[in-house]
Protein backbone atom coordinates (compact mmCIF):
# COMPACT_ATOMS: atom_id res chain seq x y z
CA UNK A 1 0.00 0.00 0.00
CA UNK A 2 2.28 3.00 -1.62
CA UNK A 3 0.30 5.92 -0.25
CA UNK A 4 3.66 8.41 -0.53
CA UNK A 5 5.23 7.62 -3.62
CA UNK A 6 8.98 8.58 -5.34
CA UNK A 7 9.01 6.92 -8.62
CA UNK A 8 12.60 8.40 -9.12
CA UNK A 9 15.08 6.15 -7.12
CA UNK A 10 17.97 7.93 -8.67
CA UNK A 11 18.91 11.33 -9.84
CA UNK A 12 21.94 12.97 -11.32
CA UNK A 13 22.47 16.88 -11.68
CA UNK A 14 25.39 19.28 -12.76
CA UNK A 15 26.51 21.63 -9.78
CA UNK A 16 24.56 24.80 -9.85
CA UNK A 17 22.36 23.13 -11.77
CA UNK A 18 18.14 22.86 -10.36
CA UNK A 19 17.40 19.58 -8.91
CA UNK A 20 13.41 18.91 -8.80
CA UNK A 21 12.70 15.49 -6.89
CA UNK A 22 9.12 14.33 -7.28
CA UNK A 23 6.42 12.45 -5.28
CA UNK A 24 2.64 11.75 -5.55
CA UNK A 25 0.15 10.51 -2.76
CA UNK A 26 -2.72 8.41 -2.84
CA UNK A 27 -4.50 9.42 0.60
CA UNK A 28 -6.81 12.88 -0.11
CA UNK A 29 -6.36 12.86 3.81
CA UNK A 30 -2.88 13.96 4.03
CA UNK A 31 -2.97 18.08 4.67
CA UNK A 32 0.82 18.03 5.69
CA UNK A 33 3.77 17.48 3.42
CA UNK A 34 7.38 17.25 4.46
CA UNK A 35 11.14 16.46 2.65
CA UNK A 36 13.91 15.11 4.48
CA UNK A 37 17.23 14.83 3.91
CA UNK A 38 19.33 11.58 4.76
CA UNK A 39 22.58 10.25 4.71
CA UNK A 40 23.79 6.88 5.66
CA UNK A 41 23.42 5.96 8.72
CA UNK A 42 21.87 9.15 10.13
CA UNK A 43 18.38 9.90 10.43
CA UNK A 44 16.31 12.21 8.34
CA UNK A 45 16.63 15.74 8.39
CA UNK A 46 14.41 18.00 8.22
CA UNK A 47 14.54 20.30 5.19
CA UNK A 48 10.98 21.54 4.14
CA UNK A 49 7.29 21.45 4.35
CA UNK A 50 3.84 22.67 3.41
CA UNK A 51 0.49 23.09 4.60
CA UNK A 52 -2.05 21.41 1.79
CA UNK A 53 -3.90 25.43 2.14
CA UNK A 54 -0.67 26.23 0.76
CA UNK A 55 0.69 25.68 -2.94
CA UNK A 56 4.55 26.95 -2.44
CA UNK A 57 7.01 27.35 0.63
CA UNK A 58 10.05 28.62 -0.38
CA UNK A 59 13.52 28.18 2.04
CA UNK A 60 16.60 29.63 1.25
CA UNK A 61 17.60 27.19 -1.99
CA UNK A 62 14.40 25.09 -1.19
CA UNK A 63 11.31 25.27 -2.10
CA UNK A 64 8.40 23.10 -2.31
CA UNK A 65 5.55 23.16 -4.95
CA UNK A 66 2.04 21.00 -3.90
CA UNK A 67 -0.80 20.37 -6.73
CA UNK A 68 -3.25 19.39 -4.43
CA UNK A 69 -5.50 18.33 -7.46
CA UNK A 70 -2.92 16.31 -8.82
CA UNK A 71 -2.32 15.11 -5.49
CA UNK A 72 1.45 16.14 -6.24
CA UNK A 73 4.40 17.84 -4.75
CA UNK A 74 7.57 18.72 -6.00
CA UNK A 75 11.25 19.78 -4.01
CA UNK A 76 13.32 22.18 -5.81
CA UNK A 77 16.72 22.75 -5.55
CA UNK A 78 18.56 25.90 -6.46
CA UNK A 79 21.19 26.17 -7.24
CA UNK A 80 22.51 22.36 -6.44
CA UNK A 81 25.41 22.23 -4.81
CA UNK A 82 27.94 19.14 -4.25
CA UNK A 83 26.68 19.10 -0.56
CA UNK A 84 22.99 18.40 -1.54
CA UNK A 85 23.90 14.64 -2.58
CA UNK A 86 21.76 12.35 -0.48
CA UNK A 87 18.89 10.60 0.03
CA UNK A 88 15.92 13.00 -0.23
CA UNK A 89 12.67 11.33 1.27
CA UNK A 90 8.65 12.91 0.63
CA UNK A 91 6.76 12.81 3.61
CA UNK A 92 2.84 13.07 4.22
CA UNK A 93 0.55 12.78 7.54
CA UNK A 94 -3.13 13.34 8.23
CA UNK A 95 -4.20 14.74 11.75
CA UNK A 96 -7.33 14.13 13.25
CA UNK A 97 -8.84 14.51 16.82
CA UNK A 98 -5.81 16.08 17.84
CA UNK A 99 -3.18 13.91 16.83
CA UNK A 100 -0.46 15.55 14.88
CA UNK A 101 -0.49 12.64 12.44
CA UNK A 102 2.70 10.06 12.16
CA UNK A 103 4.45 10.37 9.24
CA UNK A 104 4.12 7.87 5.73
CA UNK A 105 7.61 8.40 4.08
CA UNK A 106 8.13 7.80 0.00
CA UNK A 107 11.10 5.24 -0.60
CA UNK A 108 13.36 8.26 -1.41
CA UNK A 109 15.25 9.29 -4.53
CA UNK A 110 18.94 9.11 -4.63
CA UNK A 111 20.25 12.97 -5.64
CA UNK A 112 23.94 13.04 -6.87
CA UNK A 113 25.13 16.57 -7.36
CA UNK A 114 27.81 16.40 -9.95
CA UNK A 115 31.31 18.84 -9.90
CA UNK B 1 20.84 23.43 17.92
CA UNK B 2 18.84 21.55 20.09
CA UNK B 3 18.65 17.51 18.65
CA UNK B 4 17.37 14.49 19.20
CA UNK B 5 19.61 12.23 20.57
CA UNK B 6 19.63 8.27 20.98
CA UNK B 7 21.56 5.31 22.72
CA UNK B 8 22.84 3.14 22.01
CA UNK B 9 24.13 3.76 17.97
CA UNK B 10 24.21 0.05 17.13
CA UNK B 11 23.20 -3.06 19.90
CA UNK B 12 23.60 -6.70 18.88
CA UNK B 13 21.39 -8.68 20.86
CA UNK B 14 19.60 -12.69 20.68
CA UNK B 15 17.15 -13.53 19.26
CA UNK B 16 14.30 -13.90 22.68
CA UNK B 17 16.03 -11.29 24.67
CA UNK B 18 14.30 -7.95 25.55
CA UNK B 19 16.41 -4.98 24.73
CA UNK B 20 15.45 -1.11 25.51
CA UNK B 21 15.65 1.49 23.01
CA UNK B 22 16.82 5.15 24.20
CA UNK B 23 16.08 8.86 22.86
CA UNK B 24 16.12 12.55 24.64
CA UNK B 25 13.91 14.27 22.38
CA UNK B 26 14.34 18.23 22.14
CA UNK B 27 13.60 19.71 25.73
CA UNK B 28 10.15 21.71 24.65
CA UNK B 29 8.69 18.93 21.98
CA UNK B 30 5.05 17.49 23.32
CA UNK B 31 4.86 14.96 20.86
CA UNK B 32 7.45 11.69 20.31
CA UNK B 33 7.62 9.02 18.18
CA UNK B 34 9.52 5.88 16.95
CA UNK B 35 9.79 4.79 13.17
CA UNK B 36 12.09 2.06 11.99
CA UNK B 37 13.97 1.12 8.77
CA UNK B 38 14.66 -2.12 7.62
CA UNK B 39 17.38 -2.14 5.50
CA UNK B 40 16.53 -1.59 1.75
CA UNK B 41 12.94 -0.39 2.58
CA UNK B 42 11.10 2.49 3.80
CA UNK B 43 11.02 4.34 7.06
CA UNK B 44 7.85 2.74 8.82
CA UNK B 45 6.15 4.34 11.62
CA UNK B 46 5.72 2.39 15.10
CA UNK B 47 4.34 4.39 17.25
CA UNK B 48 3.54 8.02 18.82
CA UNK B 49 3.68 9.47 22.34
CA UNK B 50 1.75 12.39 23.71
CA UNK B 51 0.55 13.31 27.55
CA UNK B 52 1.94 10.22 28.46
CA UNK B 53 -0.30 7.81 26.55
CA UNK B 54 -0.05 6.29 22.91
CA UNK B 55 -1.76 8.41 20.43
CA UNK B 56 -1.19 6.20 17.60
CA UNK B 57 0.63 2.88 16.73
CA UNK B 58 0.99 1.00 13.44
CA UNK B 59 0.43 -3.18 13.22
CA UNK B 60 3.80 -3.52 13.33
CA UNK B 61 3.25 -2.58 17.23
CA UNK B 62 2.33 -5.37 18.72
CA UNK B 63 2.31 -6.70 22.13
CA UNK B 64 6.26 -6.89 22.17
CA UNK B 65 6.42 -3.55 21.70
CA UNK B 66 6.13 -1.08 24.86
CA UNK B 67 7.38 2.92 25.06
CA UNK B 68 7.84 4.36 28.21
CA UNK B 69 8.58 8.49 29.19
CA UNK B 70 10.39 7.20 32.76
CA UNK B 71 11.19 10.47 33.51
CA UNK B 72 11.16 14.38 32.26
CA UNK B 73 13.76 13.88 29.40
CA UNK B 74 13.80 10.50 28.11
CA UNK B 75 11.75 8.21 26.04
CA UNK B 76 12.54 4.44 25.74
CA UNK B 77 10.81 1.87 23.36
CA UNK B 78 11.33 -1.69 24.82
CA UNK B 79 11.07 -4.88 22.13
CA UNK B 80 10.65 -7.94 24.83
CA UNK B 81 11.66 -11.11 23.30
CA UNK B 82 13.15 -9.98 19.84
CA UNK B 83 13.06 -11.77 16.38
CA UNK B 84 15.61 -11.79 13.76
CA UNK B 85 13.30 -9.57 11.66
CA UNK B 86 13.04 -6.75 14.31
CA UNK B 87 16.37 -6.44 13.02
CA UNK B 88 16.44 -2.68 11.92
CA UNK B 89 17.34 0.91 11.94
CA UNK B 90 15.07 2.60 15.26
CA UNK B 91 14.81 6.20 14.99
CA UNK B 92 12.96 8.48 17.79
CA UNK B 93 11.47 11.70 16.72
CA UNK B 94 10.02 14.14 18.04
CA UNK B 95 7.74 17.46 17.47
CA UNK B 96 6.38 20.72 19.01
CA UNK B 97 4.02 21.06 16.43
CA UNK B 98 3.97 19.33 12.66
CA UNK B 99 7.53 19.68 11.26
CA UNK B 100 9.53 16.08 13.05
CA UNK B 101 12.86 15.83 14.32
CA UNK B 102 15.01 12.96 13.71
CA UNK B 103 17.88 10.89 16.15
CA UNK B 104 20.51 9.81 14.44
CA UNK B 105 18.85 6.12 15.21
CA UNK B 106 20.52 2.65 16.86
CA UNK B 107 21.40 -0.07 14.07
CA UNK B 108 19.06 -2.97 16.11
CA UNK B 109 21.00 -6.58 15.21
CA UNK B 110 19.40 -9.29 16.46
CA UNK B 111 21.73 -13.10 16.03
Amino acid sequence: DQQVKQNSPSLSVQEGRISILNCDYTNSMFDYFLWYKKYPAEGPTFLISISSIKDKNEDGRFTVFLNKSAKHLSLHIVPSQPGDSAVYFCAASASYGGSQGNLIFGKGTKLSVKP
Amino acid sequence: EPEVTQTPSHQVTQMGQEVILRCVPISNHLYFYWYRQILGQKVEFLVSFYNNEISEKSEIFDDQFSVERPDGSNFTLKIRSTKLEDSAMYFCASSEVREQYFGPGTRLTVT
